[in-house]
């Protein structure tokens, strides 16, 4: 198993700023993600952290909006960037590890965000 | 990824047990079953997967028939502190991305 922590838990932030949320994993992940999810939807992918080298986004998000860093197996970030009421949202952090013939994703408790 | 598809929400009493089924009709061969557990304001926690019959563990069980088109989570005797959004998902192996339905909002009543 992995435990997965992130920081900030919680932000409130003014528009035009920029926020960065960390995520530390307790041992070493193959794969981490990042996903946003608006109250009271399901999760969305925004993007996979690939180590040292540019992220993998989705449809929808881009680099210059979400940049993401893995410098190396067990830490990654995403800053949310110039930011909107829009962006108010819980960002979560995921990673696989892999063990016998199991795969298994384990998420963050998220980052609560709000932009006024 | 075969597309899933789950009730929006379900009720129960206390004490029963739940069983919570899911279809994914274009389910591949190297492809497998998980289900999420998600509290509000928590990340989602893996409760159980498998690829075909029966996998049981401490939290719940899942039936997956031959065809494995469907999969029906049962969670036993069910009490307050199981209210919680669940999820049904099929897996690619090779560690890609989970990609999240609307989940099925489960409500546990006294």
């Amino acid at each position: 198993s992995a435990v997965i922590s992130q920081k900030p838990s919680r932000d409130i932030c003014q528009r035009g700023t920029s926020l960065t949320i960390q995520c530390q994993v307790d041992s070493q992940v193959t794969m981490m993600f990042w996903y946003r999810q608006q109250p009271g939807q399901s999760l969305t992918l925004i993007a996979t952290a690939n180590q040292g080298s540019e992220a993998t986004y989705e449809s929808g998000f881009v680099i210059d909006k979400f940049p993401i860093s893995r410098p190396n197996l067990t830490f990654s970030t995403l800053t949310v960037s110039n930011m909107s009421p829009e962006d108010s949202s819980i960002y979560l952090c995921s990673g696989w590890t892999s063990g016998g013939d199991q795969e298994t994703q384990y998420f963050g408790p998220g980052t609560r965000l709000l932009v006024l | 990824l075969a597309k899933t598809t789950q009730p929006i929400s379900m009720d129960s009493y206390e004490g029963q047990e739940v069983n919570i089924t899911c279809s994914h009709n274009n389910i591949a061969t190297n492809d497998y079953i998980t289900w999420y557990q998600q509290f509000p304001s928590q990340g989602p926690r893996f409760i159980i997967q498998g690829y075909k019959t029966k996998v049981t563990n401490e939290v719940a069980s899942l039936f997956i028939p031959a065809d494995r088109k469907s999969s029906t989570l049962s969670l036993p005797r069910v009490s307050l502190s199981d209210t919680a959004v669940y999820y049904c998902l099929v897996v690619r192996r090779g560690n890609t991305p989970l990609v999240f339905g609307k989940g099925t909002r489960l409500s546990v009543i006294a």
